[in-house]
């Protein structure tokens, strides 16, 4: 399986940008890159995936090397609640032996991100 | 909408005792996954299962065993629980994971913090 490198941890200050990196130089032309996050004692939550191209949505931007050997989480304005582990994910397809596949998503350790009042 | 729902929050078992880890979806998800989260660690992969009838195992299967007759409910089954599956489990569903979608993803449940003793 593809791995992901992501630091261990990132400190923002409240209402200022957050750029979360991520290197997956080992990716393959079909994984998309997926980003989740998890509070504590919750389980994950999904934040924004993607492909080959940048994607917004209402929670962050993705934005994604043009050889796709890296990308970045940017959160636009950080706040409290935003302070989490982000997990960068590579969503390999794996087939199965019914002749169908599913997307496998392989968690690492994540980027513990404090965010500063 | 209840999106994915995990029941119990929190259980004790016994070596040697058994159960089962009950999941449901309301989102008429095909795909649904059942994962482990050891302390500081990230999600590894127990069982998944493509649709109603099909399961398959994942990267960490020994001592688990899954089900799915039905869409909505995918419960997880502990035969002879051992103190190395205290942990906190995850349940998760998706649509197909060919979804173009920018906004699309997997949605988990809020866990269960299994501790055996």
């Amino acid at each position: 399986d593809a791995k992901t490198t992501q630091p261990n941890s990132m400190e923002s200050n409240e209402e200022e940008p957050v750029h979360l990196p991520c290197n997956h130089s080992t990716i393959s032309g079909t994984d998309y890159i997926h980003w989740y996050r998890q509070l504590p004692s919750q389980g994950p939550e999904y934040v924004i995936h993607g492909l080959t191209s940048n994607v917004n949505n209402r929670m962050a931007s993705l934005a994604i090397a043009e050889d796709r050997k890296s990308s970045t989480l940017i959160l636009h304005r950080a706040t409290l609640r935003d302070a989490a582990v982000y997990y960068c994910i590579l969503r390999a397809t794996i087939p199965n032996a019914g002749g169908t596949s599913y997307g496998k998503l392989t968690f690492g350790q994540g980027t513990i991100l404090t965010v500063h009042p | 909408n209840a999106g994915v729902t995990q029941t119990p929050k929190f259980r004790i078992l016994k070596i040697g005792q058994s159960m089962t880890l009950q999941c449901t979806q309301d989102m008429n998800h095909n795909y649904m996954y059942w994962y482990r989260q050891d302390p500081g660690m990230g999600l590894k992969l127990i069982y998944y299962s493509v649709g109603a009838g099909i399961t398959d195992k994942g990267e960490v299967p020994n001592g688990y065993n899954v089900s799915r007759s039905t869409t909505e409910d995918f419960p997880l089954r502990l035969e002879l629980a051992a103190p190395s599956q205290t942990s906190v489990y995850f349940c998760a569903s998706s649509y197909s994971f060919a979804s173009t979608l920018a906004n699309y993803g997997y949605t988990f449940g809020s866990g269960t913090r299994l501790t055996v003793v």
